[in-house]
């Protein structure tokens, strides 16, 4: 069972909607991650939050915007997103940001479907 | 920069043969490395993990070790399952690295037939 948990498991959405996805855990982790991944590639970083705060931004466009609005949530707004934004999105915790030697643990996901 | 190379799949095995998916690391200083499995329609499961050089991880029979002379930690397994099938990646972490940013190979497909 994983200790992280994301909602919606699959989400559709038009160019236009706005909608969110959600992350929690209760492991009393201080670092969150959002991931983008695509069909049989490695995920890619998106952000960081290092103690609720923003710590890395991978340069990504404005449509997704994160939100940490405690130390066992985590949220992503999506809006006026786009077909190629189709992917699946998880969510990842770590006890610290550093040290490096502890892993990271990973939510099942949310499959996005942008029509 | 730092990077993960894992052997190309898809990788196709029968029941209970031996199994070694390769991977090399470049990096600067002293990594910590993981394997990590995901099962179709899953996220990522941490397989094991090994945090200085020598160091042997081992779960549900995989094991790794971390080779620091040839910067390797290749995954095997003595007698994969069907069960196995998945896809495994196999990740860095450094010290000092962007908020502990994870450095994914590419994955290596893993099919296992009865």
């Amino acid at each position: 069972d994983t200790e992280v948990t994301q909602t919606p498991k699959h989400l559709v959405m038009g160019m236009t909607n706005k909608k969110s996805l959600k992350c929690e855990q209760h492991m009393g982790h201080r670092a969150m991650y959002w991931y983008k991944q695509k069909a049989k590639k490695p995920p890619e970083l998106m952000f960081v939050y290092s103690y609720e705060k923003l710590s890395i931004n991978e340069s990504v466009p404005s449509r997704f915007s994160p939100e940490c609005p405690n130390s066992s949530l985590l949220n992503l707004h999506l809006h006026a997103l786009q077909p190629e934004d189709s992917a699946l999105y998880l969510c990842a915790s770590s006890q610290e940001p550093q040290p490096s030697n502890q892993p990271q643990h990973f939510g099942d996901g949310t499959r996005l479907s942008i029509l | 920069g730092d990077s993960v190379t894992q052997m190309e799949g898809p990788v196709t095995l029968s029941e209970e043969a031996f199994l070694t998916i390769n991977c090399t690391y470049t990096a600067t200083g002293y990594p910590s490395l993981f394997w990590y499995v995901q099962y179709p329609g899953e996220g990522l499961q941490l397989l094991l993990k090994a945090t200085k050089a020598d160091d042997k991880g081992s779960n549900k029979g995989f094991e790794a070790t971390y080779r620091k002379e040839t910067t390797s930690f290749h995954l095997e397994k003595g007698s994969v399952q069907v069960s196995d099938s998945a896809v495994y990646f196999c990740a860095l972490r450094k010290p000092g690295n962007q908020g502990g940013k994870l450095i994914f190979g590419q994955g290596t497909e893993l099919s296992v037939k009865p």
